[in-house]
């Protein structure tokens, strides 16, 4: 089937500009992760939802971040009052479950260019 | 908090020839899982080989393989008979055993193959 898909690829917005970040996840998976990549380093984790809560959003740097999942499917990242320091990479991921053992499966991420 | 450590920033390689790929980690923890992970141009992270901390035999993955040091928290990537589409950033990753699903990654090796 088809893999996690993120919308959009790419996205350039001026500073304290709000942008909202989509991900698709593959059916039927009902943890998703989110992760901030900044350029030349590795992913950073985010937050992670079990169904439609939010399990753990230890990772949100401020509460300019937020994530929902409302139907336990597509989720959303949404950034209000963006800032040059939040231009990264936003990648998205899901797995079967929230256990240690299930594979994370990554879409291609969004690049986010905050002017 | 796990700390993963990438401590090559670039790696090169000759086409049919052998690389391998340092990381070191630090936890307090018995029940882990380490990974491997290859991220393209692309952008999209894929899993390339995954251990479990309570294997003592080393994870093989046709042309990818592991040297797990468990003692000395050292988890090495081989890769044999290069290939041009092997060039990539490839990232290790620490998963815990217990609640806690998140990936920590490392800072990244890129890795390039000489034709």
């Amino acid at each position: 089937g088809a893999g996690v898909s993120q919308t959009p690829s790419n996205k350039v917005t001026e500073k304290g500009k709000y942008v909202e970040l989509r991900c698709d996840p593959i059916s039927g998976h009902t943890a998703l992760y989110w992760y901030r990549q900044s350029l030349g380093q590795g992913p950073e984790f985010l937050i992670y939802f079990q169904g439609t809560g939010a399990a753990d959003d230890s990772g949100l740097p401020n509460d300019r971040f937020f994530a929902v999942r409302p139907e336990g499917s597509v989720s959303t990242l949404k950034i209000q009052r963006t800032e040059r320091g939040d231009s990264a990479v936003y990648l998205c991921a899901s797995s079967m479950g929230g256990g240690s053992y299930n594979e994370q499966f990554f879409g291609p991420g969004t690049r986010l260019t905050v002017l | 908090a796990q700390t993963v450590t990438q401590s090559q920033p670039e790696m090169s390689v000759q086409e049919a020839e052998t690389v391998t790929l340092s990381c070191t980690y630090d936890t307090s923890e018995s029940d882990y899982y380490l990974f491997w992970y290859k991220q393209p141009p692309s952008r999209q992270m894929i899993l390339v080989i995954r251990q479990e901390a309570y294997k003592q035999q080393n994870a093989t993955e046709n042309r990818f393989s592991v040297n797990f040091q468990k003692a000395a928290k050292s988890f090495s990537l081989k890769i044999s008979d290069s290939q041009l589409g092997d060039a990539a950033m490839y990232f290790c990753a620490y998963r815990s055993g217990s609640n806690d699903y998140k990936l920590s990654f490392g800072a990244g090796t890129t890795v390039t193959v000489r034709a």
